[in-house]
């Protein structure tokens, strides 16, 4: 069975930093993609940035490139997403998941249930 | 980007009714359609991919159309557990969007 748990969630003040960790389970991480998808209080999903099986490649969205760092551990089945220079708008649940080949997805097949990020001072 | 326009953005149905809700791309996006549905509390699931392809495990009355630009997800005998938001998505272009969203409620 496939399992996503992200943690490192919490309270930051804007211009605070965080990392989130994605911890995987029932599927062999380092064939597939992984991706943060990140949904604001009461609003809608947005992409936010997607890793290669070998961590070689990466994307964001623009509204956080140059602030969030993607990357991955495949020896601990692990992906990250370090964040700096947080705003209010970056309150959001902060959500992992496992793509569906080893560089792109053209679908999400598998989510975790989310670490929430609060900015606010 | 390519934008995701969803339509309407919410709407009210009975258990046993067909429902149909829309995705327009901004521009054409071949079949790159995906539809996820998102009961409060959760999240999202994977329900068809590809504009038509059901993910295993979902009902057979859901159905997905469409390519483009326009895309149509399909739901038939709506039962209480589809009551949910319902989002596409388009992975034809990076990055990835999302559409806005539909609501589904219990009328």
């Amino acid at each position: 069975e496939v399992q996503l748990v992200e943690s490192g969630g919490g309270l930051v003040q804007p211009g605070g930093s965080l990392r989130l960790s994605c911890s995987a389970s029932g599927f062999t991480f380092s064939n597939y993609a992984m991706h943060w998808v990140r949904q604001a209080p009461g609003r809608g999903l947005e992409y936010v940035s997607s890793i290669s099986s070998n961590g070689g490649t990466t994307y964001y969205a623009d509204s956080v490139k140059d602030k969030f760092t993607i990357s991955r551990d495949n020896s601990k089945h692990t992906l990250y997403l370090q964040m700096s220079s947080l705003r209010a708008e970056d309150t959001a649940l902060y959500y992992c998941v496992k793509g569906t080949y080893d560089f792109w997805s053209p679908y999400y097949d598998y989510w975790g249930q989310g670490t929430l990020v609060t900015v606010s001072s | 980007d390519i934008q995701m326009t969803q339509s309407p953005s919410s709407l009210s149905a009975s258990v046993g009714d067909r429902v149909t809700i829309t995705c327009r791309a901004s521009q054409s996006i071949s079949t790159y359609l995906n539809w996820y549905q998102q009961k409060p509390g959760q999240a999202p699931k994977l329900l068809i991919y590809r504009t038509s392809s059901l993910q295993s495990g979902v009902p057979s009355r859901f159905s997905g159309s469409g390519s483009g630009t326009d895309f149509t997800l399909t739901m038939s005998n709506l039962q209480p557990g589809d009551f949910a938001t319902y989002y596409c998505q388009q992975t034809y272009s990076i990055p990835p969007t999302f559409g806005g969203g539909t609501k589904v409620e219990i009328k």
